[in-house]
C-alpha cells in the first residue's frame, strides 16, 4: 500500500472537469510539496504540476493543483480524449527521509 | 536537447547484481540533483533513491536499503544505481529523472530500462 492515497480512478465527459485527490500525512504532504505526473500509456511519466501549484511552461492551464493540509488536488478543465492516463502524486516524507509517490490514478474520458 | 538515457538493463538471478547509467545532456548536470524511479510493468511509481548535485546527500526506500548504491560522476554527466542482491521483486523498468532544483519535483525523465530478475 502506497503512503499517498490516491482514487484507483476517475472518469469524465470530454469538456468537463475532474479533480484527483492525493491524502497524506503530516510527515509528507503536510510539511512538503507535492507534485503531479502524467503517464501515457507506454511513456516516461510527464511533470505536470510542481510546489504544489506551479506549472512547468509548456503545461496548459487546463491543468492546476492546490494543496489543503494533509491532502493535495489535481484538476483537470475542459477534459479531452487525449488527457486520459494514470495520474501520480509525489512528496517528501520526512520519516522515511525519502520521497513517496501516491498510488496513481487512472483518469478515463468517457 | 535536454535528457537523460538510461542503459544498463537486462535479465540477472536473483542474488546477482547489475549496474544502471543514466546519461545527462543538454544541462549542467553539476548543479542538479538526480533520482532513480521505478515501475513494475502495469503499476504504479516507486521512488528507489535519489542524489545531490555534489553527491553529498544520498537517500533510499527501505526497500532497497543495503542492496542499492546511487552514484555520479559529474566529469562524465553520469548518473549509476548499483543494484545488488536482486530480488524478483526488484524486476521493472527503472527511470533516472533529473531533479527541479528545491523542489523534489521530476522535470526531466528518460524512456526507462528494463530489469528482469529471475531464475
Amino acid at each position: 500500500q502506497s503512503v499517498l492515497t490516491q482514487p484507483p480512478s476517475v472518469s469524465a465527459a470530454p469538456g468537463q472537469k475532474v479533480t484527483i485527490s492525493c491524502s497524506g500525512s503530516s510527515s509528507n504532504i503536510g510539511n512538503n510539496y507535492v507534485s503531479w505526473y502524467q503517464q501515457l500509456p507506454g511513456t516516461a511519466p510527464k511533470l505536470l504540476i510542481y510546489e504544489n501549484n506551479r506549472r512547468p511552461s509548456e503545461i496548459p492551464d487546463r491543468f492546476s493543483g492546490s494543496k489543503s493540509g494533509t491532502s493535495a488536488t489535481l484538476g483537470i478543465t475542459g477534459l479531452q480524449t487525449g488527457d486520459e492516463a494514470d495520474y501520480y502524486c509525489v512528496s517528501w516524507d520526512n520519516s522515511l527521509s525519502a520521497g513517496v509517490f501516491g498510488g496513481g490514478t487512472k483518469l478515463t474520458v468517457l | 536537447e535536454v535528457q537523460v538515457v538510461e542503459s544498463g538493463g537486462g535479465l540477472v538471478k536473483p542474488g546477482g547484481s547489475l549496474r544502471l547509467s543514466c546519461a545527462a545532456s543538454g544541462f549542467i548536470f553539476s548543479s542538479q540533483s538526480m533520482i532513480w524511479v521505478r515501475q513494475v510493468p502495469g503499476k504504479g511509481l516507486d521512488w528507489v533513491s535519489s542524489i545531490s548535485s555534489s553527491a553529498n546527500n544520498k537517500h533510499y526506500a527501505d526497500s532497497v536499503k543495503g542492496r542499492f548504491t546511487i552514484s555520479r560522476d559529474n566529469s562524465r554527466n553520469s548518473l549509476y544505481l548499483q543494484m545488488n542482491s536482486l530480488r524478483a521483486e526488484d524486476t521493472a523498468v527503472y527511470y533516472c529523472a533529473r531533479i527541479l532544483t528545491s523542489s523534489h519535483a521530476f522535470d526531466i525523465w528518460g524512456q526507462g530500462t528494463m530489469v528482469t530478475v529471475s531464475s
